[in-house]
């Protein structure tokens, strides 16, 4: 499985454009990228995947360099709502992680008023 | 669709008891997964369920162990309770075709005084 390296915390304020990037050298043909966010105390949300290029969708864009080394999600416009530990994961396609997702520390992100 | 739901959101229990968490996954998945969540280990893989079968396991001892139902309804049971068990426990469904995205439930917050 392809480990993935981001970093421990980031910092932003008010109606910043936040980029998290992700570092995941060993990544395999087959895998995916996903990004999840989580509040304290609630579970990790979903809010983006993709294999490669671009893939934006209504709360982030997500950027896969040709490599696939690395990713990098961009979080538009940031507000104190969006303080939240953001985790990268990469996962095969196909049924193949029999239901097991390994989660990194995520990465701290707060906002600032 | 509705999303996860886990049942109850909290619990408090006492050393050497036993506790029995629900999770009903998003309808039309069959996979349920289980993880437990420490401020000290993060996030950590349980077991997951898929046709009622277990089809994956983490490194968790034998005092943790779960069911799923022809539903798709999953229980998780943890025996003999101890101090160390105190934590959120998670519970995701997953679509099994095509790419693994696995949505996350609320929690439970379990306190074992």
């Amino acid at each position: 499985l392809a480990k993935t390296t981001q970093p421990i915390s980031m910092d932003s304020y008010e109606g910043q454009e936040v980029n998290i990037t992700c570092s995941h050298n060993n990544i395999a043909t087959n895998d995916y990228i996903t990004w999840y966010q989580q509040f304290p105390s609630q579970g990790p949300r979903f809010i983006i995947q993709g294999y490669k290029t671009k893939v934006t969708n209504e709360v982030a864009s997500l950027f896969i360099p040709a490599d696939r080394k690395s990713s990098t999600l961009s979080l538009p416009r940031v507000s104190l709502s969006d303080t939240a530990v953001y985790y990268c994961l990469v996962g095969r396609v196909g049924g193949s992680t029999l239901g097991r997702l390994y989660f990194g520390r995520g990465t701290q992100l707060t906002v600032w008023p | 669709k509705a999303g996860v739901t886990q049942t109850p959101r909290y619990l408090i229990k006492t050393r050497g008891q036993q506790v029995t968490l629900s999770c009903s996954p998003i309808s039309g998945h069959r996979s349920v997964s289980w993880y437990q969540q420490t401020p000290g280990q993060g996030l950590q893989f349980l077991f997951e369920y898929f046709s009622e079968t277990q089809r994956n396991k983490g490194n968790f001892p034998g005092r943790f162990s779960g069911r799923q139902f022809s539903n798709s309804r999953s229980e998780m049971n943890v025996s003999t309770l101890e101090l160390g068990d105190s934590a959120l426990y998670l519970c995701a469904s997953m679509e099994t075709s095509g790419i693994d995205t696995q949505y996350f439930g609320p929690g439970t917050r379990l306190t074992v005084l």
